[in-house]
């Protein structure tokens, strides 16, 4: 079945450093990706639709220079948090598929520490 | 605003018995609903997608009731299992973007 690969699984930051996430597909091609966040004990939170070959679409109240999305090919989507703030930390995950009866699947995650 | 309500409180069960989970929403109208399975630190699983249309589905020993009068879903898991344990998420999906909206999961706690 489809597969999204997610890197890395965990990272460590200083305040104010940026940190840079993948998301691959990697046997199906994804026109497009979506990123999410999830604090502890919450639900999913939609932050932005990535397209492959184009800007993405960010949610509201996701500030999109903070939050930098490249969807440079089709197996591959990358998140950036830049100038990242320990308000910042929480667990990052991406998404690819269809819209048919296989749904979504989703990478294993990036829980991000800003310290 | 919509909504999406899924039991805060964990789910304790014994093994062998049913585990009935519950996924109530409000000012929305999904093209289809799905079930998907969340273990700690990792990414969810898709698990089951019903269509409004459709009252019932069924997989392995998975069960997925929808009902769009009532606007809710039942998620069952017959014969369960240790390994069942793990945090239930619903999301739905409008026909105008297909792009799922999460609940906030429950947790099943599933006893030896």
């Amino acid at each position: 079945g489809a597969v999204v690969s997610q890197h890395p699984s965990w990272v460590i930051c200083k305040s104010g450093t940026s940190v840079k996430i993948e998301c691959r597909s990697l046997d199906f091609q994804a026109t497009t990706m979506f990123w999410y966040r999830q604090f502890p004990k919450q639900s999913l939170m939609l932050m932005a639709t990535s397209n492959e070959g184009s800007k993405a679409t960010y949610e509201q109240g996701v500030e999109k220079d903070k939050f930098l999305i490249n969807h440079a090919s089709l197996t591959l989507s990358t998140l950036t948090v830049t100038s990242a703030h320990p308000e910042d930390s929480s667990f990052y995950i991406c998404s690819a598929g269809t819209t048919g009866e296989d749904g979504y699947t989703f990478g294993s995650g990036t829980r991000l520490t800003v310290v | 605003s919509q909504k999406i309500e899924q039991n805060s409180e964990a789910l304790n069960i014994q093994e062998g018995k049913t585990a009935t989970l519950t996924c109530n929403y409000t000012n929305y109208s999904p093209a289809y609903l799905q079930w998907y399975r969340q273990d700690p630190g990792r990414g969810p699983v898709f698990l089951l997608l019903i269509r409004e249309n459709e009252k019932e589905k069924r997989k392995e020993r998975l069960k997925v009731t929808f009902d769009t009068t009532l606007k809710q879903s039942l998620f069952h898991i017959t014969a369960s299992q240790p390994a069942d344990s793990a945090t239930y998420l619903c999301a739905l999906a409008s026909g105008g973007s297909y792009i799922p909206t999460f609940g906030r999961g429950t947790s099943l706690i599933v006893h030896p």
